[in-house]
């Protein structure tokens, strides 16, 4: 399995500003998937990024509060846009691979934990 | 609408006995399951997970069954260690295939804080 290394692992970002999320995989990912935890819930994907197309947003999630890059199959980008308290959240990148029967994964970066004040 | 259901918000359990973590889901299109634990501060970590097309699978101390008739499948932990003590997730994944790219998303449940005493 590739390892996947999330960054930064923690911030405290004022309201209104923005934050870049990075994510490297050791290897190349078809997919990549970005997911958020708020306090107390479970987790929520955001959008899933393939590269060499646009995101594709899923319900909630919006382009513009929630810009996602995929420049290589090995790299992704989310920002988190004009930040409001209610986005403070954990947020995780991911990638599946795709065994036979029972063996398929799906791999976590060690995520972000964003504070908004 | 919640798609999968992870009903028991906690489970205490002691320490050599088996923790068993129980799973709910709604959607029959599900081609996957899969069992994560959590830590504080740390990203999920993938623990097991099982084909729709199976009841069962095993590693090591982690089992997990799956009941496709009643939408139902459990993660048993036998025997439970303090070590264990972690939020655990259950997640289902419906395979799409797109261009000769596979991919599935995943859907979570709420998660189950299990606490191992020594």
């Amino acid at each position: 399995s590739a390892v996947i290394s999330q960054k930064p692992s923690r911030d405290i970002c004022q309201r209104g500003t923005s934050l870049t999320i990075q994510c490297q995989v050791d290897s190349q990912v078809t997919m990549m998937f970005w997911y958020r935890q708020q306090p107390g819930q479970s987790l929520t994907l955001i959008a899933t990024a393939n590269q060499g197309s646009e995101a594709t947003y899923e319900s909630g999630f919006v382009i513009d509060k929630f810009p996602i890059s995929r420049p290589n199959l090995t790299f992704s980008t989310l920002t988190v846009s004009n930040m409001s308290p209610e986005d403070s959240s954990i947020y995780l990148c991911s990638y599946t691979i795709w065994g036979t029967g029972t063996n398929t994964e799906a791999f976590f970066g060690q995520g972000t934990r964003l504070t908004v004040v | 609408d919640q798609q999968v259901k992870q009903n028991s918000p906690s489970l205490s359990v002691q320490e050599g006995r088996i923790s068993i973590l129980n799973c709910d889901y709604t959607n029959s299109m599900f081609d996957y399951f899969l069992w994560y634990k959590k830590y504080p501060a740390e990203g999920p970590t993938f623990l097991i997970s099982i084909s729709s097309i199976k009841d069962k699978n095993e590693d090591g101390r982690f089992t997990v069954f799956l009941n496709k008739s009643a939408k139902h499948l459990s993660l048993h932990i036998v025997p439970s260690q303090p070590g264990d003590s972690a939020v655990y997730f259950c997640a289902a994944i419906v395979y799409t295939n797109a261009g000769g790219t596979s991919y599935g998303k995943l859907t979570f449940g709420q998660g189950t804080i299990l606490t191992v005493h020594p």
